[in-house]
């Protein structure tokens, strides 16, 4: 019953590096979005996908990339890292026909 | 572009007491709305969602919500608390079927023996 995972759980970056927040899902969902979470801010939108090879820019999606090569993978691309980019990050998917939005349970990133 | 406004930022409430925690929402039509809750350091649960229909909506762990047009409001109320509510509640709208889930600020929920 994995649902949307999301790895690394945890990570601290450094000033200028890259990295990749993973998101994948088994439940052959079209649709797959990407949220940052901050204090008194609730969530806001990065990136979303509505299927395989089609992305698309939310509210917040400077200094975000984002690629769907697959059904099951949503991976969100950092390229150089900024604080301004500490935040929690939840991958999310639902399926073309319903209604419900499922939420991956957090990736905590730190920029120092 | 739909709006949501969760007004208390905190609330506290007694166990056993009961709970409304307030969302608005800005939308031209009949939205699709969500309420989640977030235990400290974990994701969303989705506690019960409104899309047509009946404007009371039960949800899971007790909780219900009333949709009203009049008042674009979707509240959120538990009759009696337990001291596991404790967590933060968050007021969502989407324009129709669509993944692109606009969040209210979120209501922190502490609760007291």
């Amino acid at each position: 019953n994995a649902g949307v995972t999301q790895t690394p759980k945890f990570q601290v970056l450094k000033t200028g590096q890259s990295m990749t927040l993973q998101c994948a899902q088994d439940m052959n969902h079209e649709y797959m979005s990407w949220y940052r979470q901050d204090p008194g801010m609730g969530l806001r939108l990065i990136h979303y996908s509505v299927g395989a090879g089609i992305t698309d820019q939310g509210e917040v999606p400077n200094g975000y990339n984002v690629s769907r090569s697959t059904t099951e993978d949503f991976p969100l691309r950092l390229l150089s890292a900024a604080p301004s980019q500490t935040s929690v990050y939840f991958c999310a998917s639902r399926d073309i026909s319903g209604n419900t939005i499922y939420f991956g349970e957090g990736s905590w990133l730190t920029v120092v | 572009a739909q709006s949501v406004t969760q007004p208390d930022i905190h609330i506290t409430v007694s166990e056993g007491a009961s709970l409304e925690l307030r969302c608005n929402y800005s939308y031209g039509a009949t939205p699709y709305l969500f309420w989640y809750v977030q235990s400290p350091g974990q994701g969303l649960q989705l506690l019960l969602k409104y899309f047509s229909g009946d404007t009371l909506v039960q949800g899971i762990k007790g909780f219900e919500a009333e949709f009203k047009r009049s008042q674009s409001s979707f509240n959120l109320r538990k009759p009696s608390v337990h001291w596991s509510d404790a967590a933060e509640y968050f007021c969502a709208v989407a324009p129709g079927g669509n993944e692109k889930l606009t969040f209210g600020t979120g209501t922190r929920l502490t609760i007291i023996p």
